[in-house]
């Protein structure tokens, strides 16, 4: 079966433009989330979608990000205006019906804000 | 709040040499456990996961087994190669959380030849 689908794989921006990053999941998995990598550390979720409905979205900061997934199938993911600390690599991942089943990750983008 | 804990890296080895990465983990009741690792420019992979005490999983000849009453995951393989140099996340579900994963900050592995 095909992966998770992440696009652009590359992306470096100057401070207060937007970005946007797009995913497409595993077809049939319900469930989509976003994850923040920041060098060195460990994936920090920043949102969870099931199915088109926002399950968890308690870590994005809502003031420059904001995330959708349309119909309940791709989804994007927007940061404007753009900080030096939003540097990070911007994985998405998909699942079945829940994590018990484990992810399957997207190659993610790599966002470096000069 | 639930957490994960693991080793400190970079870790070392030589190849054919055994590898313990340790893991512990606090959560309310029983989350499930996972380790997934990422190779240098991609994304991360599921290994292995257990979702209930005393569940050994493996794969690849990684393994992990769920102490619960020690809350530890720990990742063990008897004989590494080169080409399993990459970074090494363990990880939980919380039992009540909507079935997001909480990881760990990472454990990078080098394997000399």
């Amino acid at each position: 079966e095909a992966g998770v689908a992440q696009s652009p794989r590359y992306k470096i921006i100057e401070k207060r433009q937007s970005v946007a990053f797009w995913c497409n999941p595993i077809s049939g998995h319900a469930t989509l989330y976003w994850y923040q990598q920041i060098l060195g550390q460990g994936p920090k979720l920043l949102i969870q979608f099931q199915n088109n409905g926002v399950v968890d979205d308690s870590q994005l900061p809502k003031d420059r990000f904001s995330a959708e997934r349309l119909k309940g199938v791709d989804s994007t993911l927007k940061i404007q205006p753009a900080k030096l600390e939003d540097s990070a690599v911007y994985l998405c991942a998909s699942s079945p019906t829940g994590a018990d089943y484990g992810y399957t990750f997207g190659s993610g983008t790599r966002l470096t804000v000069v | 709040g639930d957490s994960v804990t693991q080793m400190e890296g970079p870790v070392t080895l030589s190849e054919e040499a055994f590898l313990t990465i340790n893991c512990t983990y606090t959560a309310t009741g029983y989350p499930s456990l996972f380790w997934y690792v990422q190779y240098p420019g991609e994304g991360l992979q599921l290994l292995l996961k257990a979702t209930k005490a005393d569940d050994k999983g493996s794969n690849k000849g990684f393994e992990a087994t769920y102490r619960k009453e020690t809350t530890s995951f720990h990742l063990e393989k008897g004989s590494v190669q080169v080409s399993d140099s990459a970074v090494y996340f363990c990880a939980l579900s919380p039992v009540k959380g909507g079935f997001k994963t909480i990881f760990g900050a990472g454990t990078r592995l080098f394997v000399k030849a």
